[in-house]
């Protein structure tokens, strides 16, 4: 699986927009991005995945650039719950291998 | 859901006792996963099981751990003799396939202190 590249730190302000940048630059055409976030003392929580399209659910957009060498996850509107440590993953499904590789991830801090 | 549920939340022993930890996946996931996560190594995958067959234990870090998976609802991850080393939060996931293409639940964790 392609290694990924995050910021170590960010702040945003409560009810602003969080936007996490991920860079994949070595990422094949048959690897998906996945988002998950660890909230302080609790298991990681999947936020969304997508493969080239833009994403988005309930909780969250995911913007992948054309050439898939980046994406953006994007908190519409940030509250303080989502203080957490983010992670961006990319994997290949059809690899037969099913080890996530989480790294160090960037850690969001929402601001009151 | 209850959603995966590990046992027990903390867990305190001695070096050299044998600790056994508990997960009980979602309902219907035929996968199970066992992390390790620490502040020097952060999330490393243990083991996973696949309709309750053991498919990869190279994350293992020593023959003091083994888990095992005797039925589709419930899953043990056993270290014995414990170290201090061993002192981590231990996370089990479950998903509906090996591949989790929606992703995988994880539980609360179990916090291991061995002193």
């Amino acid at each position: 699986d392609a290694k990924t590249t995050q910021p170590p730190s960010m702040d945003c302000a409560e009810g602003r927009a969080a936007n996490l940048p991920c860079n994949h630059s070595t990422i094949s055409g048959n690897e998906y991005v996945y988002w998950y976030r660890q909230i302080h003392s609790q298991g990681p929580q999947y936020i969304i995945h997508g493969l080239k399209n833009n994403e988005t659910n309930e909780m969250a957009s995911l913007i992948i650039t054309e050439d898939r060498k980046s994406s953006t996850l994007i908190l519409p509107h940030a509250t303080l719950r989502d203080t957490a440590v983010y992670y961006c993953i990319v994997r290949d499904l059809t690899s037969g291998t099913y080890k996530y590789i989480f790294g160090t991830g960037t850690r969001l801090k929402v601001l009151a | 859901d209850a959603g995966v549920i590990q046992s027990p939340r903390h867990e305190v022993t001695e070096m050299g006792q044998e600790v056994t930890l508990r997960c009980k996946p979602i309902s219907g996931h035929n996968s199970l996963f066992w992390y390790r996560q620490t502040m020097m190594r952060g999330l490393e995958l243990l083991i996973y099981f696949n309709n309750n067959v053991p498919i990869d234990d190279s994350g293992m870090p020593e023959d003091r751990f083994s888990a095992k998976m005797p039925n589709a609802s419930f899953s043990t991850l056993k270290i014995q003799p414990s170290e201090p080393r061993d002192s981590a939060v231990y996370f089990c996931a479950s998903s509906f396939r090996l591949e989790g293409a929606q992703g995988y639940t994880f539980g609360s964790g179990t916090r291991l202190t061995v002193v």
